[in-house]
């Protein structure tokens, strides 16, 4: 299979609390990143990581926000104190090394419903 | 600033005719189009790009500069084809893909 695993795949969590979504990357790859997508809305960019560095971060990443690539393998991303308007799908894509350039491919995304 | 703009949310076609999804683009810079399609229940998928100049699933997508537009056209549709399509765009040297709204297509048996 060609991509990425996420984890999980729906997540309820009541407003104020902490959610971590993870990202596996199963190909090789030297681009991962992380896209937001509401409902009617296609996916906004949010970071991306080559390697363990992240190299670029959108003003959608609020500070309540955080994204982590350790080791430069699996990614998480951490969203603190959630709120309504967080409810989304978020995406993990990476970059497959030897495809043509600029090839991105996507997971199937982690659902957060925030109530 | 890179935009990219899908006029049509819901589209219905009946099977076997032709199908135009339209796709605008506004860019600053040497842009990269892309289609990518959601089946139900699916990941996100690479349908096409403007590079390539292939034909997918009976799909092209021809780049026009002068217009700004990069419509994925098909002249027959299927019932398989009902998804959801989204265009996107990528500026040489930028990380960032770019969506548009996206259009539901939706194929009338």
């Amino acid at each position: 299979d060609t991509g990425v695993s996420q984890d999980p795949r729906h997540k309820i969590t009541k407003r104020g609390q902490n959610v971590t979504f993870r990202c596996d990357p199963i190909s090789e790859h030297n681009r991962l990143y992380w896209y937001r997508q509401t409902l009617g809305q296609g996916p906004e960019f949010l970071t991306y990581f080559q390697n363990e560095a992240q190299l670029e971060k959108s003003r959608l990443l609020s500070d309540r926000f955080s994204a982590e690539r350790p080791k430069g393998s699996f990614s998480t991303l951490e969203i603190q104190r959630t709120e309504q308007g967080d409810s989304a799908m978020y995406l993990c894509a990476i970059k497959l090394i030897g495809a043509l350039a600029n090839t991105i491919y996507f997971g199937e995304g982690s659902w957060l419903t925030v109530v | 600033a890179q935009r990219v703009t899908q006029p049509e949310k819901l589209l219905s076609v009946f099977k076997g005719a032709p199908v135009e999804l339209k796709c605008n683009y506004s860019y600053s810079g040497s842009p990269e189009l892309f289609w990518y399609v959601q089946y139900s229940r699916q990941r996100l998928q690479l349908l096409l790009r403007h590079i390539s100049r292939e034909s997918i699933k009976g799909f092209t997508a021809d780049l026009n500069k002068g217009e700004t537009s990069f419509h994925l056209k098909k002249p027959f549709a299927q019932e398989e084809d009902s998804a959801m399509y989204y265009c996107a765009l990528i500026n040489f040297g930028n990380e960032k893909l770019t969506f548009g709204t996206g259009t539901r297509l939706t194929i009338i048996p």
